[in-house]
């Protein structure tokens, strides 16, 4: 079973909108939640993390909003281009060494 | 540039084979991963390794059984290659401990048994 749940499994949003991925979680022993972004042919990069100590944390034009109470979070992706299409994955770690992945996000960003 | 190296970008092999994936790592990790990307199920981690030689099953390792002789060097091997195991093989290094994970992706192999 996935330790981390992830949705929706594909989203399309025309350029300038704002796709919102949502991941939760059971474990409350998960101490680091990482989005990974994947570009055809590519392998997973870190894109932006956060830690249930912060709600709220923006690299660029990525969000990741977090609810520790709901055991939830997300990922924004203000005015988005068609440059972010990609595949995201959430991942919640524990320890410093293993993640868990969720099950993965298609996003395209029509011009 | 510091990277991940997977030995083939894209194989076919026959039922039954036997069926080996190499993995490569330039960082000197410690840690290195297999992991099996299909559409929907996203990432599962097969088997992980922590050092020399040491293995730890993950969360599907049926089908699958790992070798590491060197510290840069992670094999996945397929002692029976099955249809159902057709899917895109990553391999991924990170140190021991780091804050941020440090995960490093290769760029997979698909694999593609007939």
């Amino acid at each position: 079973q996935q330790q981390v749940k992830q949705s929706p499994q594909s989203l399309i949003v025309q350029k300038g909108g704002i796709p919102i991925i949502n991941c939760a979680y059971e474990n409350t022993a998960f101490d680091y939640f990482p989005w990974y972004q994947q570009f055809p042919g590519k392998g997973p990069a870190l894109l932006i993390a956060i830690r249930p100590d912060v709600s709220e944390k923006k690299e660029g034009r990525f969000t990741i909003s977090f609810n520790k109470s709901a055991k939830q979070f997300s990922l924004h992706i203000m005015d988005s281009q068609p440059g972010d299409s990609a595949t995201y994955f959430c991942a919640a770690g524990k320890g410093g060494y293993k993640l868990s992945f969720g099950a993965g996000t298609t996003v395209t960003v029509r011009a | 540039d510091v990277k991940v190296t997977q030995s083939s970008r894209y194989l076919v092999k026959r039922t039954g084979e036997k069926v080996f994936l190499e993995c490569v790592q330039d960082m000197d990790h410690e840690n290195m991963f297999w992991y099996r990307q299909d559409p929907g199920l996203g990432l599962r981690l097969i088997y992980f390794s922590y050092d020399v030689k040491m293995k730890e099953k993950g969360d599907i390792p049926e089908g699958y059984s790992v070798s590491r002789e060197k510290k840069e060097r992670f094999s996945l091997i397929l002692e029976s290659a099955s249809t159902n195991q057709t899917s895109m093989y990553l391999c991924a290094s990170s140190p021991r401990w780091h804050r941020n994970y440090g995960y490093t992706f290769g760029s997979g192999t698909r694999l593609t048994v007939v």
